[in-house]
């Protein structure tokens, strides 16, 4: 079966750009989670939907961030006014019912690059 | 202080040593310890997930998870090349969201 898909897998944009990042989860899956990873860190959480609906979105560092999930599967990470301090790794994950013993499964992230 | 500190190598060992990873937390609200494998380019790859302490054996790898410190241990052993990548510890309390340490780099060479 296919994992966690993410597109694209590199994204190169300009100072004050507007990006979208797409994130497809494994088939049935309700619960998805985004990530940032930087260069020689781990990843760092960033919001948490349970269904449709943002459990948790205190780890997205400013209101130029967001994400939404319209109908339970596909979600989109949507970055306004990028800045040089965006880039990095977005790493999307998915797991069956969002309890605390359930796996996330990864996927192989979005390479964003802001010049 | 980062809530989980993890050693970032990186370390480098011949090919049949056996290699400890550790990483150790300030919050005692983590109940979940899991180790997670990433190559290079790839997503982060669940090997490892315990939530008590003790020992927890799975072929190779053996996690070690002491609440009292504070402190969880990865042991691989009899390394192989294929073992080569970074490692993360992951940490999780009553929210959902994993903590993860900053990554040991492994390398075995052949």
């Amino acid at each position: 079966g296919a994992g966690v898909s993410q597109t694209p897998s590199n994204k190169v944009t300009e100072k004050g750009k507007y990006v979208e990042l797409r994130c497809d989860p494994i088939s049935g899956h309700t619960a998805l989670y985004w990530y940032r990873q930087s260069l020689g860190q781990g990843p760092e959480f960033l919001i948490y939907f349970q269904g449709t609906g943002a459990a948790d979105d205190s780890g997205l560092p400013n209101d130029r961030f967001f994400a939404v999930r319209p109908e339970g599967s596909v979600s989109t990470l949507k970055i306004q006014r990028t800045e040089r301090g965006d880039s990095a790794v977005y790493l999307c994950a998915s797991s069956l019912i969002g309890g605390n013993t359930d796996t996330q499964y990864f996927g192989p992230g979005t390479r964003l690059t802001v010049l | 202080q980062k809530e989980v500190e993890q050693d970032p190598g990186p370390l480098s060992v011949p090919e049949g040593a056996i290699v400890s990873l550790n990483c150790t937390y300030s919050n005692s609200a983590f109940q979940y310890f899991m180790w997670y494998r990433q190559y290079s380019r790839k997503g982060p790859e669940l090997l490892m997930y315990t939530y008590s302490s003790g020992n927890k054996e799975d072929g190779m790898l053996t996690a070690q998870v002491d609440k009292s410190s504070k402190y969880i241990s990865l042991f691989i052993r009899d390394s192989q090349p294929s073992d080569s990548a970074t490692y993360l510890c992951a940490l999780s309390g009553s929210a959902r969201q994993l903590t993860f340490g900053s990554g040991t780099q492994l390398t075995v060479l052949p």
